[in-house]
């Protein structure tokens, strides 16, 4: 079975500063891999995905994250944040075929909580 | 379009009481997933729906928890008796399309409380 590793429980940067948000995966194949954010009291929206092709992904917000074989990691970046990106930042991981299983389904880390300085 | 419904919000009750959770998937979308949300364990996937049907419930935690999906427009997560354990932020999703690939489109949650 797959396992997602954010080994960042809290982040705190300041406005207009770089974000990197690590994520380790575990998992045999080639994964399928994705970044949620949840603000406070919200559900869960998805700010990117990684199936294949470029190792850079772009997503929504002005978020990126780049797909590292070699470190199985995928790291979310953004050059400069704001005070709207506070919020619960999750890296998920499902399999290139979800074969039915609950040990084999999208699999979620637990979270990252960014907090933003002014 | 008004996004995955679900309901209520929050939901407080007492030891054994039966609780029931709702979610009104995205119009359109035919798989529907139940994840609970702790501080202990993090987001895990319940159950998964596809076209109505439960396609893997090897995440529902024990007897007490039950999923339906009656018609495509409307599912129920039900615990009956309930216990303080399962405290958690319930959240359903909805896809266009079979398996976890597709991008899951996530209500807002209900927060329950077992007293």
């Amino acid at each position: 079975a797959q396992s997602v590793t954010q080994p960042d429980i809290h982040i705190t940067v300041s406005e207009g500063a770089s974000l990197e948000l690590r994520c380790n995966y575990s998992y045999g194949a080639t994964p399928y891999l994705f970044w949620y954010v949840q603000s406070p009291g919200q559900g869960l929206q998805l700010l990117l995905k990684y199936f294949s092709g470029d190792t850079l992904v772009q997503g929504i917000k002005g978020f990126e994250a780049e797909f590292k074989r070699s470190q199985s990691s995928f790291n979310l970046r953004k050059p400069s944040v704001h005070w709207s990106d506070a919020a619960e930042y999750f890296c998920a991981v499902a399999p290139e075929e979800y074969s039915g299983g609950g040990a084999d389904g999208l699999t979620f880390g637990k979270g990252t909580h960014l907090i933003i300085q002014p | 379009d008004a996004g995955v419904i679900q309901s209520p919000r929050h939901e407080v009750t007492e030891m054994g009481q039966e609780v029931t959770l709702r979610c009104k998937p995205i119009s359109g979308h035919n798989s529907l997933f139940w994840y609970r949300q702790t501080m202990m364990r993090g987001l895990e996937l319940l159950i998964y729906f596809n076209n109505n049907v439960p396609i893997d419930d090897s995440g529902m935690p024990e007897d007490r928890f039950s999923a339906k999906m009656p018609n495509a427009s409307f599912s129920t997560l039900k615990i009956q008796p309930s216990e303080p354990r399962d405290s958690a932020v319930y959240f359903c999703a909805s896809s266009l399309g079979p398996g976890l690939v597709g991008t899951q489109y996530f209500g807002p949650g209900t927060r329950l409380t077992v007293l």
